[in-house]
């Protein structure tokens, strides 16, 4: 399995709301990120796990929760966002959070806040 | 800072027509370059890493370190190239891999 897996593909939520977005891997990577592509943008980094810890937040408002329940897994929990925060939501994984080495996309999640 | 400059947002040539996507690194340190690209309806995947120096689907990138590019190129480009391609700058922040994108520039190729 060389996939990196999204769920759900797309999701619709209120300001109010609370959601998760997941992701899975089973590839035996050990790092795995989160990015946010807004359209006709490049995708931006907003977290980057390594050995199940958390190595980067990009300065993401707390309204963005990450989580990395096991080596396989890496959640994103919403919480009352705003409409600007609509985007393409792109988990990844690599080899090695050390090195620098190719990262494996998921088809995305679009996300609409209402 | 890391920044990667793409200059062409849209870049249109005939097929059977050499092509040439421009890009442009600002690093520090020893900079680790990738090109990503975005067929329609797919997921964003690897085509290629300067480290490699390897043809891929035809298309081969060059590290220039003196004019900090990393262009990449096709002698004779095909419909199916079309996408979006995006280049890429790996730098390791706080011994984490940070992949830092261009904007991207989207490659129409005409029959």
């Amino acid at each position: 399995d060389t996939e990196v897996t999204q769920t759900p593909k797309h999701l619709v939520m209120g300001m109010t709301n609370k959601k998760s977005l997941k992701c899975e891997q089973h590839m035996g990577h050990r790092a795995m990120y989160w990015y946010k592509q807004k359209a006709k943008k490049p995708p931006e980094l907003m977290f980057v796990y390594s050995y199940e810890k958390l190595s980067i937040n990009e300065s993401v408002p707390s309204r963005f929760s990450p989580e990395c329940p096991n080596s396989s897994l890496l959640n994103l929990h919403l919480h009352a966002l705003q409409p600007e925060d609509s985007a393409l939501y792109l988990c990844a994984s690599s080899q090695s959070h050390r090195g620098r080495t190719e990262a494996f996309f998921g088809q995305g999640t679009r996300l609409t806040v209402v | 800072a890391q920044r990667v400059t793409q200059p062409e947002k849209l870049l249109s040539v005939f097929k059977g027509a050499p092509v040439e996507l421009k890009c442009n690194y600002s690093y520090s340190g020893s900079p680790e370059l990738f090109w990503y690209v975005q067929y329609s309806r797919q997921r964003l995947q690897l085509l290629l890493r300067h480290i490699s120096r390897e043809s891929i689907k035809g298309f081969t990138a060059d590290l220039n370190k003196g004019e900090t590019s990393f262009h990449l190129k096709k002698p004779f480009a095909q419909e199916e190239d079309s996408a979006m391609y995006y280049c890429a700058l790996s730098s390791l922040i706080q011994g984490a891999q940070k992949l830092v994108f261009g904007q991207g520039t989207r490659l129409t190729i005409n029959p």
